[in-house]
């Protein structure tokens, strides 16, 4: 285990809806990436944060936002839910912002949108 | 042209035998390079970095990579039934001080009994 930590395990929304998905980072990273998996594909990149800042952004639109805490754990928000936002969300912690740096995945929230 | 592309598979070989799973990408700037192994239903473990052409062995496992021609690969040697999962190789450019990661769609590897 990585020790990345993320809840919940499972969540089913409707169409139209928020939700928040929550990652708590290994100890001692300051680094926090989030994928969206949907099935059959490899993770996309949606936003990185780094010591509380947003650090870059993949191609998804702006109902996906994002923040992180002091502690480094860090939250993802999607409004106005829509089918296809329906995947295993990936929260990736690694040590320090550089280049050779490791991303360590934690278990995935998997969402479905009805 | 995608930006990571890996034979989705599957890959089948025989218990004791070696997988070979090859990617290429498309960024000339890309520094790093990374094999993934996903389990159906769980997250990615990393297997393998890599940072400079050549091989690099841990184990089992080789990884190759060749940024002249922009390419990396993983051999499994000695394969087993428990290393039946999808692989995914990641490419990080670490472009604008960030490193998020481009990741390929996956080969599917199942190794028979």
């Amino acid at each position: 285990e990585t020790g990345v930590t993320q809840s919940p395990t499972h969540l089913i929304k409707t169409r139209g809806q928020q939700v928040t998905l929550r990652c708590s980072s290994q100890s001692g990273h300051n680094t926090v990436s989030w994928y969206q998996q949907a099935l059959g594909q490899g993770p996309q990149f949606i936003f990185q944060y780094y010591r509380e800042e947003e650090n870059g952004r993949g191609n998804f639109p702006p109902r996906f936002s994002g923040l992180q805490f002091p502690n480094y754990s860090s939250e993802l928000n999607v409004n106005a839910l829509e089918l296809d936002d329906s995947a295993l969300y990936l929260c990736a912690s690694s040590p320090r912002l550089a280049q050779q740096e490791t991303q360590y995945f934690g278990p995935g929230t998997r969402l479905l949108v009805l | 042209q995608k930006e990571v592309e890996q034979n989705s598979g599957p890959l089948s070989v025989p218990e004791g035998a070696i997988a070979s799973l090859n990617c290429t990408y498309s960024d000339r700037v890309s520094q790093s390079f990374f094999w993934y192994r996903q389990y159906s239903g769980k997250s990615p473990e990393l297997i393998m970095s890599i940072y400079s052409n050549g091989d690099k062995e841990d184990g089992r496992f080789t990884a190759q990579l060749n940024k002249a021609s922009q390419y990396v690969s993983l051999l499994i040697r000695d394969s087993q039934p428990s290393d039946s999962a999808t692989y995914l190789c990641a490419v990080n450019s670490f472009n604008h001080n960030n490193n998020d990661m481009r990741f390929g769609a996956g080969t599917r590897l199942t190794v028979k009994p």
